[in-house]
């Protein structure tokens, strides 16, 4: 194991839900990323965070809201979906901010019905 | 616009064999080019990673060999293994970059018996 931890693995949730994506490092890192991977596209980058502060937003539409209460959590708050945003969600955490090396998490699979 | 480009999208050898991936940047900023490998179920591994003050770099089984005049770079796995199926993606990043990696699509390697 990476030393990343997701929960869920994996969620259904219709157009109208609300739910949230939870990400736990364990690795005494200070900064903390979401990314999205869909079939055939490069990951792509959604947030980051440095020492629990937002470092980057990569014109993420904001039925996606993103929470650092501190340097070892990380959520992804999900409101009103749509049927395109299905796709496995990455947390990734890295050392520094120059962290290179990103270690990721297992990925929340979602599906939006 | 894409900034990293890998190919081949899928790939099949035999046991023993060589598999190359081969990537290719635009970005003359980049400095850090990572390989990450990626099985079904679990999120994208650090797998070896290169600088581009070095044209080769071997760990293991896996090398990655550096062109920076042509802005390529590719990954080598010696002696492949059934082991070594998976999902393999290269990124790319730049000092001051904000901790950002750039990836490529991504090349499913299968390695038969």
């Amino acid at each position: 194991e990476t030393g990343v931890t997701q929960t869920p693995r994996h969620l259904v949730m219709g157009m109208t839900n609300k739910k949230s994506l939870k990400c736990e490092q364990h690795l005494g890192h200070n900064a903390m990323y979401w990314y999205k991977q869909s079939a055939k596209k490069p990951l792509e980058l959604m947030f980051v965070y440095n020492f629990k502060e937002q470092t980057e937003n990569n014109s993420v539409p904001s039925r996606f809201s993103p929470e650092c209460p501190n340097s070892s959590h990380l959520f992804l708050h999900l409101h009103t979906l749509q049927p395109e945003d299905s796709a496995l969600y990455l947390c990734a955490s890295s050392q520094g901010a120059q962290g290179y090396e990103q270690y990721f998490g297992p990925g929340t699979r979602l599906t939006v019905t | 616009q894409q900034q990293v480009k890998q190919s081949p999208q899928s790939l099949i050898v035999q046991k023993g064999g060589i598999p190359i991936i081969n990537c290719a940047y635009e970005n003359t900023a980049f400095d850090y080019f990572p390989w990450y490998q990626q099985f079904p179920g679990k999120g994208p591994a650090l797998l070896i990673a290169i600088r581009p003050d070095v044209s080769e770099k071997k760990e293991g089984r896996f090398t990655i060999s550096f062109n920076k005049s042509a802005k390529q770079f590719s990954l080598h796995i010696m002696d492949s293994q059934p082991g070594d199926s998976a999902t393999y993606f290269c990124a790319a990043s730049k000092a001051g970059g904000g901790n950002k990696l750039t990836f490529g699509t991504g090349t499913q390697l299968k390695v038969e018996l």
